[in-house]
């Protein structure tokens, strides 16, 4: 079945540092990938997306480019701020699977904490 | 736009209890999903709702569970005679149109089966 990989966290960096969360996929059919992220007390919110193989996602200075020829989507910030520490999930979506179940398939998520 | 609602936001009970979990989604969408999250974990799919038809269910939402969506607004969420591996938080999100459309969640429901 369908699957999301993400980096382990907790992921600590201080403030202005160069961000990366690594997220791989497997999938059945042509999924849509996406980036999800929930602050503090907060619902999950859509971060960016990508519906097509070398679509870039991007949104709040966070990039993510889908590689199909890595099953990849990793979520980049050239500089991150304190009031960016949340938990960043990945997400797929592949209605094409087969499989049934038409929802989204989330990663474990990884929690960023930036210090300043 | 007052977001996705969902009551309560924390519910504990005693095992063998019924519980029942409200979803409020914003007024225009068509579509509901309920997902539930462990600690660790990310969000898992039970069910969506197009309207007031309930499209899908995940292998996840064994005979104990059930969800409505009466006349395609609000949505329940009921375990029947809950165990203790249902501790979970339970959310609930909302979207116009297909999948791939932006989801809005809740804040969840947060369960506690002692």
């Amino acid at each position: 079945g369908d699957s999301v990989t993400q980096m382990e966290g907790p992921v600590t960096l201080s403030e202005e540092a160069f961000l990366t969360i690594n997220c791989t996929y497997t999938a059945t059919g042509y999924p849509s990938l996406f980036w999800y992220v929930q602050y503090p007390g907060e619902g999950l919110q859509l971060l960016l997306k990508a519906t097509k193989a070398d679509d870039k996602g991007s949104n709040k200075g966070f990039e993510a480019t889908y590689r199909k020829e890595t099953t990849s989507f990793h979520l980049e910030k050239g500089s991150v701020q304190v009031s960016d520490s949340a938990v960043y999930f990945c997400a797929l979506s592949d209605v094409y699977s087969g499989g049934g179940a038409d929802g989204l398939t989330f990663g474990k998520g990884t929690h960023l904490i930036i210090q300043p | 736009d007052t977001g996705v609602s969902q009551n309560p936001r924390h519910k504990i009970t005693k095992r063998g209890q019924n519980v029942t979990f409200r979803c409020d989604p914003i007024s225009e969408h068509n579509r509901l999903y309920w997902y539930r999250q462990t600690l660790g974990q990310g969000p898992e799919f039970l069910t969506y709702f197009q309207n007031e038809a309930q499209l899908e269910k995940s292998r996840l939402l064994s005979d104990r569970f059930s969800a409505e969506r009466p006349k395609g607004s609000f949505s329940t969420l009921e375990i029947q005679r809950t165990e203790q591996g249902d501790s979970a938080m339970y959310l609930c999100a909302s979207s116009i149109g297909g999948l791939n459309e932006k989801l809005f969640f809740g804040s969840g429901t947060q369960l506690s089966v002692l």
